[in-house]
């Protein structure tokens, strides 16, 4: 267990539905990235924070996707009128600063599968 | 651009033999690397970096990476592997192009390893 908590750790949704997911980092963390996993590739970078401030957006973030990290804690990733390519692992890490040499300590992930 | 290959998607090797994880990157600039482990329904966890320094890096459960700054390679290595060490394995390096300044990771595609007994 790495500290960082995801929920839930699966969803099932049909196709056009929102989901949102939830992060809660290790607490003296205040770095928050998201990657999204799919099957048989490495985790690619989504978005990060800096305490409560959303800092750099990848391409990959369409604008159905938002995220948000209220008061510099926990973190919500939410995917509007969600399609079957929206199915993949989303994980969530977090650093206590944003050093190059520091390590990201991430959570188990959330599969979402969109049917 | 910035990228990370992992050669091969699947290693296999008998219990109490030597291990080898092959990674090679593209980056400009000097490169921050890391080598990460997922096992079933468990996160991703970090076992070893490089920064600067030696080129012999050691990390968690027995395992070292060697950097090769002329082969642009960081291999993952175990002198005797263990059947607990299957598991999937991912090395990354800091994005440092313009655009991320370092904040993100990026990761190979991962290589299955797999220790027979």
């Amino acid at each position: 267990d790495t500290g960082v908590s995801q929920n839930p750790r699966h969803k099932i949704t049909k196709r056009g539905q929102n989901v949102t997911f939830r992060c809660d980092p290790i607490s003296e963390h205040n770095r928050l990235y998201w990657y999204r996993q799919t099957l048989g590739q490495g985790p690619e970078f989504l978005t990060y924070f800096q305490n409560e401030a959303q800092l750099e957006k990848s391409r990959l973030l369409s604008d159905r996707f938002s995220a948000e990290r209220p008061k510099g804690s926990f973190s919500t990733l939410e995917i509007q009128r969600t399609e079957q390519g929206d199915s993949a692992m989303y994980l969530c890490a977090s650093t206590r600063g944003g050093g190059l040499n520091t390590e990201a300590f991430f959570g188990q992930g959330t599969r979402l599968t969109v049917v | 651009a910035q990228s990370v290959a992992q050669p091969e998607d699947q290693v296999n090797v008998a219990e109490g033999n030597p291990l080898t994880v092959k990674c090679t990157y593209s980056v400009s600039g000097n490169p921050y690397l890391f080598w990460y482990v997922q096992y079933p329904n468990r996160g991703l966890q970090f076992l070893l970096k490089y920064i600067t320094g030696d080129n012999l890096v050691k990390g968690s459960y027995g395992f070292e990476a060697e950097f090769n700054k002329s082969q642009t390679s960081f291999h993952l290595k175990k002198p005797s592997a263990l059947v607990s060490d299957s598991a999937l394995y991912f090395c990354a390096v800091r994005d440092m192009s313009a655009n991320q300044a370092g904040t993100a990771l990026i990761f190979g595609k991962g290589t299955t390893l797999s220790v027979s007994s």
